[in-house]
């Protein structure tokens, strides 16, 4: 009964390469997030999504596209990998916008770029 | 640019003792402060919070304190014990200042709880 799930749990694929990170929550959350952790253990955020609209942008290159189909869902898409997008990624959901509201991740999608 | 800051990369403490882990800040304008703690292989998990206008949050074995002037804030375990053994992370928000949908996380404690 997973509360915040994210698919696959583990990647590694090849510099260039296209892949995708699904995260889903059964919460009834209205907020979904990404965040990266990377080698230097900083969890930083990347995107909010707030009922399927962005609200954060963190200065994210282009090449990563959030896509919210519905509330439930928000998956995660990069293109022309590159060895620096190896991290851990992490999904997590709220019931609202609002940072006071505890906020739930997932656990983890560990993406490793050769 | 850290403006959340946890300089013990790891705390190692006997069962049964207090355990303390540390956070500071940078950023005047955050006003509302997490702790959440992590297991290996699974995302974080809230822990603990407190806004500024609070100076100790406590929950069962849990307290925060926040002292705004050092903007400092400190997590208390008592007692501990060695299911608490997990990273913790420090995270602060500024609910006042208008980004108040972003959490700015340090680099987390690694906690361990010797029996």
């Amino acid at each position: 009964d997973t509360a915040v799930s994210q698919t696959p749990k583990y990647l590694v694929t090849q510099m260039g390469n296209d892949k995708s990170i699904k995260c889903e929550q059964n919460l009834g959350h209205d907020t979904m997030y990404w965040y990266k952790q990377d080698s230097k253990k900083f969890l930083k955020i990347m995107f909010s999504y707030n009922n399927k609209e962005l609200i954060i942008n963190e200065t994210v290159p282009n090449r990563f596209s959030p896509k919210s189909p519905d509330k439930a869902h928000l998956n995660l898409h990069i293109n022309s990998l590159e060895l620096g997008d190896s991290a851990v990624y992490f999904c997590a959901s709220s019931p609202n916008i609002g940072s006071t509201d505890t906020q739930y991740f997932g656990p983890g999608t560990r993406l490793t770029v050769l | 640019d850290q403006q959340v800051k946890q300089n013990s990369p790891s705390l190692s403490v006997q069962e049964g003792r207090i355990s303390i882990l540390n956070c500071d800040y940078t950023n005047s304008m955050f006003d509302y402060f997490l702790w959440y703690k992590k297991y290996p292989a699974e995302g974080p998990t809230f822990l603990i919070s407190i806004s500024s206008i609070k100076d100790k949050n406590e929950d069962g074995r849990f307290t925060v304190f926040l002292n705004k002037s050092a903007k400092h804030l400190s997590l208390h375990i008592v007692p501990s014990q060695p299911g608490d053994s997990a990273v913790y992370f420090c995270a602060a928000s500024a609910v006042g200042g208008g980004s108040n949908y972003k959490l700015t996380f340090g680099k987390g404690t690694l906690l361990t709880v010797n029996p």
